[in-house]
């Protein structure tokens, strides 16, 4: 197991046009987490998964956003018609239960919106 | 909301000298982690702390939470130039049960 993945780890985007993201956690994790981190800010919450169910989202996931966990297992990350502000890290963190458990964080996938 | 303020922003400190890093909540913390991240990088691990009065090393990095759980330090001794980088406190929030909320972490730069 080599942790959590994250895929791209850049990804350069034309304002408007539509990106995804992938996220791999460790398999034996049920939950999975999307923060998104602005330079010099700590990482804000998107939204987590427990298995398929999306069980919480921040009111920072407009509608534009929209995360799925069709099999409990990977996750995407969908940001249509990208803006700007968009531009930021978003980081993926899984962890097997609850905060107890502590969580283990991807790389990140760096969006530039240019 | 919870809110977590770390301090100081940002430090500079000569290899070999120890160095504490702070991190204060607004409310009760629930469970308080200590992160670091290399610049445009993922978050590592360092600790994780739950009980008031708590506190728990790794190497030369020791993490401590005060008996109210309120505010928890870092404390780096002898520091190394690999002790470079943003140190991060999260917190989890009872009511919430799963998501953390972070301080907007801490810059360290060790020079040589």
């Amino acid at each position: 197991d080599t942790g959590v993945s994250q895929d791209p780890r850049h990804k350069i985007t034309k304002r408007g046009q539509n990106v995804t993201f992938r996220c791999d956690p460790i398999s034996e994790h049920n939950r999975l987490y999307w923060y998104r981190q602005t330079l010099g800010q700590g990482p804000e919450f998107l939204t987590y998964f427990q298995n398929e169910a999306q069980l919480e989202k921040s009111r920072l996931l407009s509608d534009r956003f929209s995360a799925e966990r069709p099999k409990g297992s990977f996750s995407t990350l969908e940001i249509q018609r990208t803006e700007q502000g968009d531009s930021a890290m978003y980081l993926c963190a899984s962890s097997v239960g609850g905060e107890s458990y502590g969580y283990t964080f991807g790389s990140g996938t760096r969006l530039t919106v240019v | 909301s919870q809110e977590l303020e770390q301090s100081p922003q940002s430090l500079i400190v000569q290899e070999g000298k120890n160095l504490t890093i702070n991190c204060t909540s607004s409310k009760t913390l629930y469970g308080l982690y200590w992160y670091k991240q290399k610049y445009g990088e993922g978050l590592i691990f360092l600790m994780m702390l739950q009980k008031g009065g708590e506190e728990k090393s790794h190497e030369k990095i020791t993490a401590k939470l005060d008996e109210k759980k309120q505010q928890s330090s870092l404390h780096i001794t002898a520091s190394q130039p690999s002790h470079a980088g943003i140190y991060l406190c999260g917190a989890a929030e009872e009511t919430s049960g799963s998501r953390l909320t972070f301080g907007e972490g801490t810059q360290l730069t060790v020079n040589p």
